[in-house]
């Protein structure tokens, strides 16, 4: 597509649900990031894909976070046991450096709220 | 490890005013530093960049030089536009605390210009 593509844009759970968020990066882009950005904070780093491997998933505050990119595109972040201090706006983005020091272009973001 | 330190907002101005957003960084090595904004409804977009000391980065009438010596990317316009109103982030990336390809942002600042 023409852009980095999140989906859903919007997602409203109960505290304890499981969470699946998805983006589909511009195409032929071989590195994926997600970051999370909370209420008046910038956003933070969470995980860097290139092609179909984590590189870095230092960012994953805990194993309730998990995320995947079986096929070097699309990719879905998944959240376990939700609680409310999971509610945050959820970004991705893409580059077409293979270093992952190329300019990075992002999505309008997942908006998570976990009652 | 890294991080950014960025003026707070709101910051509201009138329409040809000057602008300054100021910005501080603190990282071990020899960061690339960067202006990323975000326009409402819109995804977080790369304004300007600068990749080595006193490196002036423009783009739209936006500037910003790399100061090592005070270790800051102050953002500066001489005359905003109502189309300017838009959340400003500053980052960074590759600074020594964190790897190449982690962007470490400050925590924006909301700009309204009024007509």
């Amino acid at each position: 597509g023409a852009g980095v593509s999140q989906t859903p844009s919007n997602k409203v759970t109960e505290k304890g649900k499981y969470v699946e968020l998805r983006c589909d990066p511009i195409s032929g882009h071989t590195a994926l990031y997600w970051y999370r950005q909370s209420l008046g904070q910038g956003p933070e780093f969470l995980i860097y894909f290139q092609g179909t491997g984590a590189a870095d998933d230092s960012g994953l505050p805990n194993d309730r976070f998990f995320a995947v990119r079986p096929e070097g595109s699309v990719s879905t972040l998944k959240i376990q046991r939700t609680e409310r201090g999971d509610s945050a706006v959820y970004l991705c983005a893409s580059s077409s450096d293979s270093r992952g020091t190329g300019e990075l272009f992002f999505g309008e973001g997942s908006r998570l709220t976990v009652l | 490890g890294d991080s950014v330190t960025q003026m707070e907002g709101p910051v509201t101005l009138s329409e040809e005013a000057f602008l300054t957003i100021n910005c501080t960084y603190t990282a071990t090595g020899y960061p690339s530093l960067f202006w990323y904004v975000q326009y409402p409804g819109e995804g977080l977009q790369l304004l300007l960049k600068a990749t080595k000391a006193d490196d002036k980065g423009s783009n739209k009438g936006f500037e910003a030089t790399y100061r090592k010596e005070t270790t800051s990317f102050h953002l500066e316009k001489g005359s905003v536009q109502v189309s300017d109103s838009a959340v400003y982030f500053c980052a960074l990336r590759g600074g020594g605390g964190g790897s190449n390809y982690k962007l470490t942002f400050g925590k924006g600042t909301l700009l309204t210009v009024n007509p």
